[in-house]
């Protein structure tokens, strides 16, 4: 069966620090691999997307980057962090091609920037 | 662009009540909808797929309905128990722009008192 895995579950960073966090999905091959972020109050928000090694999406412009070094590896990073990117973050993988399937989800990483 | 909304954005019931949560989007061309539950501070489970061809899809007491023409599509949970209390997230990627973005609603918070 399927799993996803990121860590950390909790983080507090300071501002101007670099972030990494990870996510990697095993049982499957070639899936499609998403962060999300979930602000206080505020829907879920795509950030980034990939339906291939090395291939990266960007949805919103912002401090954050994406990198899937390896086929079931996919990598949130910041060089800076701001006071803004405070948030839960949330990866999630679906079979590629993804029209009629289902989306699963990591249990999410709450970053605290201070 | 697809916008995804879900009323009430909280819900407070007693134990034992049936109750509806509704999802609708702007965007009918869909693949499927998705719904999933997501307890405080966890990552997402999904719930329910209802296929683009699919009226309806249940699993226990829960029962979804998909009306792509009117862009609804509702949760109806029979029988409520303390344990469904959770935010509930509904899902739909558009077929149009790329089935890899899940565009999701802001969530309706059920609570069930006991």
């Amino acid at each position: 069966s399927q799993t996803i895995h990121q860590w950390p579950a909790t983080l507090v960073q300071p501002v101007g620090s670099p972030l990494s966090l990870e996510c990697t999905v095993e049982g499957t091959s070639n899936p499609n691999l998403y962060w999300y972020r979930q602000a206080a109050g505020r829907g879920l928000q795509l950030l980034f997307y990939s339906v291939g090694i090395g291939q990266i999406s960007s949805e919103v412009p912002q401090n954050l980057s994406a990198s899937r070094p390896q086929d079931r590896q996919f990598i949130l990073s910041s060089k800076k962090l701001l006071l803004s990117d405070s948030g839960f973050y949330l990866c999630a993988w679906s079979p590629n091609p993804a029209m009629n399937t289902e989306a699963f989800f990591g249990q999410g990483t709450r970053l605290t920037v201070v | 662009k697809q916008e995804v909304t879900q009323i009430p954005a909280a819900l407070s019931v007693p134990e034992g009540e049936n109750l509806v949560l509704n999802c609708s989007f702007t965007d009918s061309a869909i693949y499927n909808l998705q719904w999933f539950r997501q307890d405080p501070g966890k990552g997402l489970t999904s719930l329910l797929l209802i296929q683009s061809s699919q009226r309806e899809q249940t699993s226990g007491r829960l029962n979804a309905s998909l009306d792509k023409s009117s862009g609804r599509s509702t949760l109806y949970i029979a029988a409520s128990q303390p344990g469904d209390s959770a935010t509930y997230l509904c899902a739909a990627p558009p077929s149009r722009g790329g089935s890899e973005k899940l565009v999701f609603g802001k969530g309706t918070k059920l609570t069930v008192n006991p």
